[in-house]
């Protein structure tokens, strides 16, 4: 059975760096073709897609905010982190990991999402 | 890169077929047949309910189908029932090696 669960704060300030860590079960990402992803969504407004890392750890960064994001992986612990700097109020939104397989568009499985508020 | 459009609102009677269109470039959209599509219930994570353009996961009902042509992609919900009321997003991936969704379309059951 394939799970994913986000964790990090709930609450940044302005200017911090936020830490956010997806631990999975049911899969390993050594297993050829597996990546993982983080994506987000504001309140009421879309989903946005912010980073992958895949089973080789090639990684791969939204253009618009890859001067912010690092993504990593410790396959021993089976979690993915991603570390987003300078936090600002517009960064306030559900951040949410997702497993995508050798098919690239197949995100099969989702964590439940972890609120994070940017406010001081 | 911009997000891929999507009409923000589609309605139709139970029984009857929706669609959803999602527009996007030909460095998106239409440069691959990696073209997804989520369900998300308020409060829920999305849920795939399509993917590589067409592909069912298993579970899901066979209803919901998804097609591409040029740069616009497309999902149809045939027999609309209640549980289908909720936000669909479509996704495509990118020339840059990299995803980008749609706006985003409430489909709503009348």
């Amino acid at each position: 059975q394939v799970t994913l669960k986000e964790s990090g704060p709930a609450l940044v300030k302005p200017t911090q760096t936020l830490t956010l860590t997806c631990t999975f079960s049911g899969f390993s990402l050594t297993t050829t073709g597996l990546r993982v992803n983080w994506i987000r969504q504001p309140p009421g407004k879309a989903l946005e897609w912010l980073a992958r890392i895949d089973w080789d750890d090639d990684k791969f960064y939204s253009t618009s905010l890859k001067t912010r994001l690092t993504i990593s992986k410790d396959t021993s612990k089976n979690q993915v982190v991603l570390t987003m700097t300078n936090m600002d109020p517009v960064d306030t939104a559900t951040y949410y990991c997702a497993r995508t397989t050798g098919q690239l568009s197949e995100f099969d499985y989702w964590g439940q999402g972890t609120l994070v508020t940017v406010s001081s | 890169q911009s997000a891929l459009t999507q009409p923000a609102s589609v309605s139709g009677s139970p029984g009857q077929s929706v669609t959803v269109s999602c527009t996007g470039t030909s460095s998106d959209v239409g440069a691959y047949n990696y073209v997804s599509w989520f369900q998300q219930h308020p409060g829920k994570a999305p849920k795939l309910m399509i993917y590589d353009v067409s592909n069912r996961p298993s579970g899901v009902s066979n209803r919901f189908s998804g097609s591409k042509s040029g740069n616009t992609a497309s999902l149809t919900i045939s027999g609309l029932q209640a549980e289908d009321e909720a936000d669909y997003y479509c996704s495509s991936y990118t020339s840059s090696s990299t995803y980008v969704f749609g706006t985003g379309t409430k489909v709503t059951v009348l």
